[in-house]
């Protein structure tokens, strides 16, 4: 049963410090989404690649998050400074490509930052 | 732009009650048209989906039509059970190619025994 996985599942730090999330997509999946989820702000698309080709990531704090794809079965996504309002759940999502268009969700990153 | 919008929640039901939340899309062209359902401490994951015009998705007792001359696609299922309380999220993605998905905000939905 092919599943997206992210480490860490949870993550406690403190103001200040980089914080690195880690996904891994479907195997032979070649579209990589980043979401950001809150109370407030709902589902948030963050970045996405293709190929692991960045194609926008306009809806990333620049200055402090930073989204790569080293490898075909690695995602990062890293922030840094963190700040407490960067408390979230963070998702990855992946996507088979070929008209295929269905997401298919990691089980998150739950973020605080102190 | 394209977007969606369902109705906000809390939806509060009890066990064997008839479900309907709606959703309502702007989008040019024909989009694909999800929904999505979380569950607690879960990620997303796909519960329907339908592709062209008139489609029905359906999956679990769950179902969805696709109305063009409405741009509508409202989630139904006749009788909740307990276990389907949880976040459905409606969604579409421009069949351009590009695979992005514009997500509505979510409605919760809580089901009482």
């Amino acid at each position: 049963d092919a599943r997206v996985t992210q480490t860490p599942r949870h993550k406690v730090t403190e103001m200040g410090q980089e914080v690195t999330m880690r996904c891994q997509p479907i195997l032979g999946h070649n579209t990589v989404f980043w979401y950001r989820q809150t109370m407030m702000q709902g589902l948030e698309l963050l970045a996405y690649f293709r190929n692991r080709a960045p194609l926008d990531d306009s809806g990333m704090p620049k200055d402090r998050f930073s989204a790569e794809m080293p490898d075909a079965t690695l995602a990062t996504l890293k922030i840094q400074p963190s700040e407490p309002r960067d408390s979230a759940v963070y998702f990855c999502a992946s996507v088979p490509g070929q008209g295929y268009n269905e997401q298919f969700f990691g089980p998150g990153t739950r973020l605080t930052v102190l | 732009g394209d977007s969606v919008t369902q109705m906000e929640g809390p939806v509060t039901l009890s066990e064997e009650a008839f479900l309907t939340i709606n959703c309502t899309y702007t989008a040019t062209g024909y989009p694909s048209l999800f929904w999505y359902v979380q569950y607690p401490g879960e990620g997303l994951q796909l519960l329907l989906k339908a592709t062209k015009a008139d489609d029905k998705g359906s999956n679990k007792g769950f179902e969805a039509t696709y109305r063009k001359e409405t741009t509508s696609f409202h989630l139904e299922k006749g009788s909740v059970q307990v276990s389907d309380s949880a976040v459905y999220f409606c969604a579409l993605s421009p069949n351009t190619g590009g695979f992005k998905t514009i997500f509505g905000a979510g409605t919760r939905l809580f089901v009482k025994a």
